[in-house]
């Protein structure tokens, strides 16, 4: 399996930009995807990334680069909301099967 | 509207007891999944379909049991050889099973002992 690693926890203030890193090992990598989680509940789907580079929707953006193992999520703007946990992960074969990070829990404060 | 239906929400297990998490969609996808979450953990993948009639064991299979005997449904049975079943269970649905398509989720089930 990959070893995904992701930073437990990240605070910043409601209007600021986050960045969230996100690095992994893998083999037979086909993308990247990045979930929100808010507390107690499902992860929704954010954003995919398979070519390297940066994808922008909105407010949040991902990056990735597959040589380097990297990508982060750029979170812009911060709304109270936008506090939750943030998972990324990476496919582990063609079959879709994922391995997640164990998220990156971002406070936003007044 | 589409979605996936997770139930009950809440469970309870006795000891020695096998309980069923139910899981529906009505996505029309071929993909279904079950994750297991521990407080502060990422998801683990127990077993996942890609077709009617197939499953395959995940990375935390053992202690778990599942069917998928119609394309909008995969139960999953917690059973009394799952010593630790105190967590958050989720089942996710993926149009097909390659790289690329978004798994989506149900609400999710949560599991405690008696």
């Amino acid at each position: 399996g990959q070893n995904i690693d992701q930073p437990t926890e990240m605070t910043a203030t409601e209007g600021a930009i986050v960045q969230i890193n996100c690095t992994y090992q893998t083999s037979g990598f086909n993308g990247l995807f990045w979930y929100q989680q808010h507390a107690g509940e499902a992860p929704t789907f954010l954003s995919y990334n398979v070519l390297d580079g940066l994808e922008e929707k909105g407010r949040f953006s991902s990056f990735l680069s597959r040589s380097k193992g990297y990508s982060y999520l750029l979170l812009k703007e911060l709304q109270m909301k936008d506090s939750a946990s943030y998972l990324c992960a990476v496919p582990t074969d063609s079959w879709g099967k994922l391995q997640f990070g164990a998220g990156t829990q971002v406070v936003v404060t007044p | 509207d589409g979605g996936i239906t997770q139930s009950p929400k809440y469970l309870f297990r006795k000891e020695g007891q096998n309980v069923t998490l139910s899981c529906e969609q009505n996505l029309n996808h071929d993909a279904m999944y079950w994750y297991r979450q521990d407080p502060g953990q990422g998801l683990r993948l127990i077993y996942y379909s890609q077709i009617v009639n197939d499953f395959q064991k995940g990375d935390i299979a053992e202690g778990y049991s599942v069917s998928r005997e119609k394309k909008e449904s995969f139960p999953l049975t917690v059973t009394s050889a799952q010593k630790n079943p105190t967590a958050f269970y989720l089942c996710a649905s993926s149009m097909d099973d390659r790289g690329g398509q978004p798994q989506h989720f149900g609400d999710g089930t949560r599991l405690s002992i008696l």
